[in-house]
C-alpha cells in the first residue's frame, strides 16, 4: 500500500510560474524525499530531507516537512518546460525500514511555454 | 561512474510464462532494492537484497523471486505471469541499509504480459 498522497494529482501551469506540490504520509519517518520522474522512465532523486529538518533548498526547489502534521511540500520555481514530469514523494518509515522507500501516487506536472 | 543499469528495457511475455529482469548497481553501492510500478501509479516497493540476501519483503507474492551476485548485481524473477504483472520494473541502489541513504534507479524494463 501507498504510505503518501500528493495534491494535487495534476498541475498545469506557464513558464515562469512557481509550482506547489503537497505529500501527506501516515506513520512517523526517517526522512522523506522527493524524486521526478519524465516520461515513465527512471526517478531522479531531487532532494532528501531528515525528520529533523523543517526546510531545504536545492537550485530552484524547496522543500519543507511538517511533522506534526505529517505533511511536506515541494516547490519549484520560476518554473521551466523543461520541469514538465511526474514528481513523487517518497517516506523511510522511522522504525525497521532500513532503505525502503513508500511513494506516494504522484502529482503529474506541465509547464507550457 | 556508471550508473544503475537495467536489462533488457522492454519485454513482452504471455501469461503463465516466466521472466528473469537484472539490475548492476552503481560502483560503491552493496544495497539493490526492486519497485513494480503500474502505469499511472507511484512505484511499489517489492523486496530489498543485502549481502546476497533477502533483507526486507513488501506485499507481493512469493511468484516474484530474487537473488543477489557477489558483485552486488541483482535479477528479479516472476513466475506464472498475470496480465497484472504488466508495468514499469525499477532497480535501486544505495550503501548499506541505513535509512538516511540516498537511492540511485535505474531506467526500469517495461514488462508487457499478453
Amino acid at each position: 500500500s501507498q504510505q503518501g498522497e500528493e495534491d494535487p494529482q495534476a498541475l498545469s501551469i506557464q513558464e515562469g510560474e512557481n509550482a506547489t506540490m503537497n505529500c501527506s504520509y501516515k506513520t512517523s519517518i526517517n526522512n522523506l524525499q522527493w524524486y521526478r520522474q519524465n516520461s515513465g522512465r527512471g526517478l531522479v532523486h531531487l532532494i532528501l530531507i531528515r525528520s529533523n529538518e523543517r526546510e531545504k533548498h536545492s537550485g530552484r526547489l524547496r522543500v519543507t516537512l511538517d511533522t506534526s502534521k505529517k505533511s511536506s511540500s515541494l516547490l519549484i520555481t520560476a518554473s521551466r518546460a523543461a520541469d514538465t514530469a511526474s514528481y513523487f514523494c517518497a517516506t523511510v518509515p522511522e522504525a525497521g525500514g532500513y532503505n525502503k522507500l513508500i511513494f506516494g501516487a504522484g502529482t503529474r506536472l506541465a509547464v507550457h511555454p | 561512474d556508471a550508473g544503475v543499469t537495467q536489462s533488457p528495457t522492454h519485454l513482452i511475455k504471455t501469461r503463465g510464462q516466466q521472466v528473469t529482469l537484472r539490475c548492476s548497481p552503481k560502483s560503491g553501492h552493496d544495497t539493490v532494492s526492486w519497485y513494480q510500478q503500474a502505469l499511472g501509479q507511484g512505484p511499489q516497493f517489492i523486496f530489498q537484497y543485502y549481502e546476497e540476501e533477502e533483507r526486507q519483503r513488501g506485499n507481493f507474492p512469493d511468484r516474484f523471486s530474487g537473488h543477489q551476485f557477489p558483485n552486488y548485481s541483482s535479477e528479479l524473477n516472476v513466475n506464472a505471469l498475470l496480465l497484472g504483472d504488466s508495468a514499469l520494473y525499477l532497480c535501486a541502489s544505495s550503501q548499506g541499509l541505513a535509512g538516511g541513504s540516498k537511492q540511485y534507479f535505474g531506467p526500469g524494463t517495461r514488462l508487457t504480459v499478453t
